[in-house]
């Protein structure tokens, strides 16, 4: 089965500085990969998907994330913090379960935004 | 449009005790998810029905059943609720499975003492 690990439960960054948030996937095969978000209080929102179109991939709120298949990797970037992406995020990669395929998340990353 | 609507938001039970959460969608996505959220762990699939009619076991099925009533109506069962089965619960829907966006409602809390 599919998998994805994030690395670093919590990331803390200024406001202003650069976000990186990892997550690396398990596969030999190039899936779908897709970054959500999780604001307080709410369900997950989606960020960006990655399917193989672009190595880079823009989302919303100015995050995008690079698919590197050499390095099994889709992490999660913003050049500038704003303290509204203060969230938990979670990766997730497209997995076969029984024949259809279902999304497997990582255990995700709190986003601390300091002013 | 409401997209995928929860109910209840929040529940407590008693060990033993049985309940059934709610889930509507009105996109008319053929899939729909039951996900549960523990703090460090992520969100597991609990089951899932790819469509119409069908329901598969996800990751952690144990401890729990599912209905799809129709295209817009998946419900989750909980027949002897245990303590081990506090979380927040959320419902997802999609047009197909796969490679497509989930659509999440907004969350029930489920404590059982």
């Amino acid at each position: 089965a599919q998998s994805v690990t994030q690395l670093g439960s919590h990331v803390s960054v200024s406001e202003g500085a650069l976000v990186l948030l990892r997550c690396n996937y398990s596969s030999s095969v190039p899936p779908y990969l897709f970054w959500y978000v999780q604001y307080p209080n709410q369900g997950l929102q989606l960020l960006l998907k990655y399917t193989s179109a672009a190595t880079l991939v823009k989302g919303i709120n100015g995050f995008e994330a690079e698919f590197k298949k050499s390095e099994t990797s889709f992490h999660l970037t913003k050049p500038s913090a704003h303290m509204s992406d203060a969230a938990e995020y979670f990766c997730a990669v497209s997995s076969m379960n029984s024949g259809y395929s279902t999304l497997t998340f990582g255990k995700g990353t709190m986003l601390l935004v300091s002013p | 449009n409401a997209g995928v609507t929860q109910t209840p938001k929040f529940q407590v039970l008693k060990t033993g005790q049985s309940m059934t959460l709610q889930c509507a969608q009105d996109m008319n996505h053929n899939s729909m998810y039951w996900y549960r959220q523990d703090p460090g762990m992520g969100l597991r699939l609990i089951y899932y029905s790819a469509s119409e009619g069908t329901t598969d076991k996800g990751e952690v099925p144990n401890g729990y059943n599912v209905s799809r009533l129709n295209k817009r109506e998946f419900s989750l069962r909980l027949e002897s609720a245990a303590p081990s089965q506090t979380s927040v619960y959320f419902c997802a829907s999609s047009k197909q499975g796969g490679g497509e966006k989930l659509f999440f409602g907004s969350g029930t809390q489920l404590s059982v003492l």
